[in-house]
């Protein structure tokens, strides 16, 4: 069965410090697609990256990157020069096929980054 | 595009109430999700459905809960009776249903239930 499983609960930096956020997922499946969220303390999910498991290149976009390492089965966000807007909660998600054609997506519990000005 | 509409935005309602939530998901997205985000957790997948279909209500609490598709667009779970425990953001996502091409996810902005 899909398991994602963010380690760290809270993390709490300094404004302009670099922080990693981990995620590490299970799957039987050899075609499956990696996702982070964002959800800022008004509540809505904001969508920030897809990657599919074919596809190991880091993804730099701004001040985000992301590490996909299949050999360890992780998928790591890391912001560098954090900034408060960044404040939120981060999820990792890991979306596979299903029966009928479909995909499910199974979330990990969550880290809550807050940075401090 | 219009994204996923839902509603209410918040409800308040006493335990052993009955309850209900609407989504109408994006035009053309042929899958539909409902997952309940208790506070400080990860959204959880309740049901899923393809078209009109269920897919996944494996995590369903049956007993109390409902959802349906009927015409394979707007969606409505409901909850009866509703207990303390249920208090919880409901979100509603659409998607594209193609088998390996990893569209996209599109999330409501969700229903805040609190039951007192």
């Amino acid at each position: 069965a899909q398991k994602v499983t963010q380690a760290q609960t809270e993390i709490s930096v300094v404004e302009k410090e670099d922080v990693t956020l981990d995620c590490v997922y299970e799957t039987r499946d050899t075609t499956y697609y990696l996702f982070w969220y964002k959800q800022p303390p008004s509540g809505e999910l904001v969508f920030l990256i897809r990657r599919n498991s074919f596809d190991e290149q880091n993804e730099i976009s701004g001040r985000y990157s992301w590490n996909f390492q299949k050999s360890t089965s992780s998928f790591n966000f890391t912001i560098t020069a954090s900034q408060v807007v960044d404040s939120a909660v981060y999820f990792c998600a890991l979306s596979e096929s299903v029966i009928q054609g479909a995909q499910k997506l199974v979330f990990g519990q969550g880290t809550r980054l807050t940075i401090n000005p | 595009e219009a994204g996923v509409a839902q509603s209410p935005r918040y409800k308040i309602i006493e335990k052993r109430q009955s309850v209900a939530f609407w989504c109408n998901p994006i035009s053309g997205h042929a899958t539909l999700y409902w997952y309940q985000q208790i506070l400080g957790q990860g959204p959880k997948l309740l049901i899923q459905f393809q078209n009109n279909g269920v897919v996944d209500d494996s995590q369903l609490p049956k007993d109390r809960f409902s959802a349906e598709r009927l015409k394979g667009v707007d969606s409505t779970l409901k909850i009866q009776p509703a207990k303390l425990e249920d208090s919880a953001v409901y979100l509603c996502a659409s998607s594209l249903a193609l088998v390996g091409q990893g569209y996209g996810y599109t999330f409501g902005s969700g229903t805040r239930l609190t039951v007192v």
